[in-house]
């Protein structure tokens, strides 16, 4: 069965410190991975993707991720954590032969910056 | 700020009314969304609408009854809810077609509770 899973509930990090999401996936051939984001009672935005091409992808507010083919791996990192960055982060994935509409979800990671 | 809007942002409705969640986008996208969020929890797919036309309903009750008047609006009617239907109600849209990793972008959402 296809999985995307995000294996920390919460992370915990200091200002100014870096951060990792984690996020593994078992799904056929080669996916579309996603990452989005949820600050508290708002809807979800779009932070970056990985289609195809370099494995490093860069997004909004000075996110990147990394895609690992051999690990099936896509952590989220960012070099220096903001408070504002507190927030619940879900990553996904789209199997390239499958629906263009849905996406498999991982359980999302509470991220909390602290001061 | 999203493209994709949605009205109202907050609906509390008793078990016998009936309501309808409105949502607009003006990306020009050509595939609309429902999901249902739970606190806390990975959105999960309620219908998708492909050119005006319903593409995907995953096993919704009919209590819910979704319409897509043209491209740009999509609304969902709500008749006979349950309390345990309580959620955040989000849309999103997307380039329905091609090798591109669509990206779905969604609203802000609804904060439905049911009483």
């Amino acid at each position: 069965a296809q999985s995307v899973a995000q294996p920390e509930d919460q992370v915990n990090v200091a200002e100014g410190n870096p951060l990792t999401v984690k996020c593994t996936y078992s799904v056929s051939g080669n996916p579309y991975l996603f990452w989005y984001v949820q600050y508290p009672n708002r809807g979800l935005q779009f932070l970056l993707k990985y289609i195809t091409g370099d494995n490093l992808v860069k997004g909004s507010y000075g996110f990147e991720a990394e895609f690992n083919k051999s690990q099936t791996s896509f952590h989220l990192k960012k070099p220096s954590a903001l408070v504002s960055d507190s927030a619940l982060y879900f990553c996904a994935v789209r199997d390239r032969g499958g629906s263009n509409y849905q996406l498999i979800w991982g359980a999302g990671t509470k991220l909390i910056i602290k001061p | 700020d999203t493209e994709v809007t949605q009205t109202p942002k907050h609906l509390v409705m008793g078990m016998t009314n009936k309501k309808s969640l409105k949502c607009e986008q003006h990306m020009g996208h050509r595939a609309m969304y429902w999901y249902k969020q739970k606190a806390k929890k990975p959105p999960e797919l309620m219908f998708v609408y492909s050119y005006e036309k319903l593409s995907i309903n995953e096993s919704v009750p009919s209590r819910f009854s979704p319409e897509c008047p043209n491209s740009s609006l999509l609304n969902l009617h709500l008749h006979a809810l349950q309390p345990e239907d309580s959620a955040l109600y989000l849309c999103a849209s997307s380039h329905p077609t091609g090798d591109s990793g669509n990206t779905i972008y969604f609203g802000e959402g609804s904060w439905l509770t049911v009483v």
